[in-house]
Order: C-alpha cells, then sequence, then structure tokens
C-alpha cells in the first residue's frame, strides 16, 4: 500500500523566513497531495492541495511543488508568521482505493 | 453550517468496555473516514466507507467496527476497549473524486484505563 514519509518531524524559524517541509510517496497510483494545518485541539485543515498533473501551486504565502518522477512533494511557506506555528500534516489520495494516507507530521515553530 | 460533527469530544473507558463514537455529516458527501492520531505518528486510517453501503479496513482496523448507517452517519465502534486504544480519533468526509477537499471534525479524545 501507499507509504507518505515526511520530514523534519519538527521545525524552527525565524519569523519572516522561509521553512521547507519535504514529502514522498511510494504509489505512483497516488494523484492527489493535499496538506493540512492543525492546530493544538483542532482537527486537520486544508491550507493547499495539488493535483498530479500540476508542478506547482502558489497561494498568497504558501507553495506546492510537485515531482511525480522522483515521487516526491514539497511545502514552502515564505514570510513565516507567528500565527504560522502548527503541525503539518502531507497527504497522498491514493486513486482507485478512494483513501488519503498521511505523512507523520511537522511540527513548525515560529520565533519572533 | 456544521459540517463533520462527532460525539462525544472526551471519552474514558475501563478495559473491557465497550463504546461507539458517532460521525455525521452535513454536506451530501460520497466518502467518510475514521483516524485515530498518536503522538508522532501522524493521522492512521482505520476504516473508510468509500461510498454508502460499503466499508473497508484502513492501515489499522484491529479492535474497532464500523456501520455506514446512511449517506450522512458512519459510526466507530470499540467492542472491548484496550489501552492501546488510547488516542484522538477524527472523522472525515469528502465528495470522494481526488481533488475534492477531505473535511475533519474536531476530534474525540479516548482514555482507555
Amino acid at each position: 500500500g501507499e507509504n507518505v514519509e515526511q520530514h523534519p518531524s519538527t521545525l524552527s524559524v525565524q519569523e519572516g523566513d522561509s521553512a521547507v517541509i519535504k514529502c514522498t510517496y511510494s504509489d505512483s497510483a497516488s494523484n492527489y497531495f493535499p496538506w493540512y494545518k492543525q492546530e493544538l485541539g483542532k482537527g486537520p485543515q486544508l491550507i493547499i492541495d495539488i493535483r498530479s498533473n500540476v508542478g506547482e501551486k502558489k497561494d498568497q504565502r504558501i507553495a506546492v511543488t510537485l515531482n511525480k518522477t522522483a515521487k516526491h512533494f514539497s511545502l514552502h511557506i515564505t514570510e513565516t508568521q507567528p500565527e504560522d506555528s502548527a503541525v503539518y500534516f502531507c497527504a497522498a489520495f491514493v486513486q482507485g482505493a478512494q483513501k488519503l494516507v498521511f505523512g507523520q507530521g511537522t511540527r513548525l515553530t515560529i520565533n519572533p | 453550517n456544521a459540517g463533520v460533527t462527532q460525539t462525544p469530544k472526551f471519552q474514558v473507558l475501563k478495559t473491557g468496555q465497550s463504546m461507539t463514537l458517532q460521525c455525521a455529516q452535513d454536506m451530501n458527501h460520497n466518502s467518510m473516514y475514521w483516524y485515530r492520531q498518536d503522538p508522532g505518528m501522524g493521522l492512521r486510517l482505520i476504516y473508510y466507507s468509500a461510498s454508502e453501503g460499503t466499508t473497508d479496513k484502513g492501515e489499522v482496523p484491529n479492535g474497532y467496527n464500523v456501520s455506514r448507517l446512511n449517506k450522512r452517519e458512519f459510526s466507530l465502534r470499540l467492542e472491548s476497549a484496550a489501552p492501546s486504544q488510547t488516542s484522538v480519533y477524527f472523522c472525515a468526509s469528502t465528495l470522494s473524486a481526488p481533488g475534492n477537499t477531505i473535511y475533519f471534525g474536531e476530534g474525540s479524545w479516548l482514555t482507555v484505563v
């Protein structure tokens, strides 16, 4: 089955700097890759996603890149702010099986 | 606009007791999921229902059962709770096609003592 690896598990950056989180997946049938942000005591919330026919997508300070050949995708947050501090999860949607498989999560801390 | 609603939010069980976590969505979604979240392990899929009338095992189904009661509701049952089932449980739903947003509930905190 699909396996999603996420790195790093923790990341600490200075406010205003950029943060990058990377994921790899194993199943070439995966064709949709969302990123979720989870704040303490809350459920995961979608922040950006990308389909397998697109290489890059940007939404204000957040961008995601996808390399299908290498089976990896990354989340980029620029000009980080304190409210970006949270746990971030990548995921891969397995076409056919109709299920979403998550990475292990990255705890991002923005230092003022 | 309720989205995905889970109950209860908090529960403490004794080993061997049974309980059911309830989940309902009001978005007319086809697919529903149950995940558990443990420290350092992300979210792991327990069971899912790709459409009304179907259920399938995920990564960690042992010790759980599910029922897709109708299109709106998907329940998770622990027949004989064990301390290893202490976790945060999340229900989620989506229209089912890839590229459709998957929405999560707020979570149910379960402790088995």
